[in-house]
Parts: structure tokens; sequence; C-alpha cells
């Protein structure tokens, strides 16, 4: 893998659903995976920056891991609601972040 | 500020003109980035500051594209003769220190549509 790529490109998903998002990117010189979530009009906010491998991270419904010899992160999150709606990033890289073209989620009520 | 923050939020402006993006990032982050999202791809890497210097313009796409950071904290994105093509979403960003496992935060991003 030579680019950042995320899967699925969108999804909708029920009220209370679980539901868990893929990206893959480049195993060799590995520093850091970043996940943010992108909200339409507001700014990216950072969810995870993850370093080693197995990693894993949560904030409160929202966890992540990561696998750095196989090239890939998850990020999982657990009862969605519709406030969580809105595009998952990821990007990997030192200074130079090389983002994904983004999960579009959306919760329907 | 709180966060960082991006002026204007929206700009359109005339083929050919020129425009400046203003970016105010977090007070005290030395690094400071920008990004460009264009329709349907991920936000890609144009430039990043450490203190008032460029350590990498890699990804600026040509010489019409030009980034200052003067006192080490506001930093401005200059685009001349601007084209179609350069219709996107700006981002700024801005963290404590340089490195990939260092939070970088975000602006809400310029719109730029050049018409």
């Amino acid at each position: 893998i030579l680019n950042v790529e995320q899967s699925p490109q969108s999804l909708h998903v029920q009220e209370g659903d679980s539901t868990n998002f893929t990206c893959s990117f480049p195993s060799s010189n590995f520093y850091a995976l970043h996940w943010y979530r992108w909200e339409t009009a507001k700014s990216p906010e950072a969810l995870f920056v993850m370093t080693l491998n197995g990693d894993e991270k949560k904030k409160g419904r929202i966890s992540a891991t990561l696998n750095t010899k196989e090239g890939y992160s998850y990020l999982y999150i657990k009862g969605s609601q519709p406030e969580d709606s809105a595009t998952y990033l990821c990007a990997s890289g030192t200074y130079k972040y090389i983002f994904g073209t983004g999960t579009r989620l959306k919760v329907l009520a | 500020g709180a966060g960082v923050s991006q002026t204007p939020s929206n700009k359109v402006t005339e083929k050919g003109k020129y425009v400046e993006l203003r970016c105010d990032p977090i007070s005290g982050h030395t690094a400071l980035y920008w990004y460009r999202q264009s329709l349907g791809q991920g936000p890609e890497f144009l430039i990043y500051f450490q203190g008032t210097g460029a350590a990498d313009d890699s990804g600026l796409p040509n010489d019409r594209f030009f980034a200052v950071r003067p006192e080490g904290s506001v930093s401005t994105l200059k685009i001349q003769r601007t084209e179609r093509g350069d219709s996107a979403v700006y981002l700024c960003a801005s963290s404590l220190i340089q490195g990939g496992g260092t939070e970088a935060f975000f602006g809400q991003g310029t719109r730029l549509t050049v018409v």
C-alpha cells in the first residue's frame, strides 16, 4: 500500500447500531496514525494519535486499534447516535500527514 | 484564542486574481501546517512551518502559491493568478511541537471558490 486508504467510503447505520471503519496505510517507515472526526462547517476534531503496534485507545463510545506490521487501523463506534454523523479521516506520517479520503457516516434516528 | 482561527471562512474570487488566506494558530504552538482539500479527496499537505521558517514547502503545487509566518505566529497563504483548479477548502493546523506523534489542531478552513 502506497497511500492511505479508507473503507467504506460512506455508510448509513441506525441509531443504536455499532459500526467500524478501516484505515490502511504503508507499514514501512511508520511513524504515527491519526484519527479525526470532521463535521460539516466545523474544524476536524482529533480523536486519537496512535504510535505503537497493538495500541488500543478509547474515548467514550469510540475506540481504535492499530496494527503497524500489516498497516491497518480500525475505528469502532458503539451504540451509534445521530451526533456521531460526520466524516472520519485517518492520516499517517510525521508532520506531513497523508490523509485518506474519509468515511462518511450517517446515523439515522 | 482557544482554537485555530482561519479567515475568511469563505472566499469567492475571479480567475486571475490574488488572494490571501489567514491562519491564527493556538498561542504557543511552534508548528503550523497548511493543507488543501479538493472535492472528493482527503486533505493534501502544502507546507509546514517550524517557528518562522518554512521547514518543508514540498506540497505547494507551483510558484503561484506562497506562505509566510513572519513572527512565528500568524501565517498567510498567498495565491497569485488564481485558477479554477485552486478551488478547495484550505485547512490550517498547529501543534505544540513538530512530530507525527503530536496532536495537531485544525481550524475550520477557508473555502476558496475561483469563478
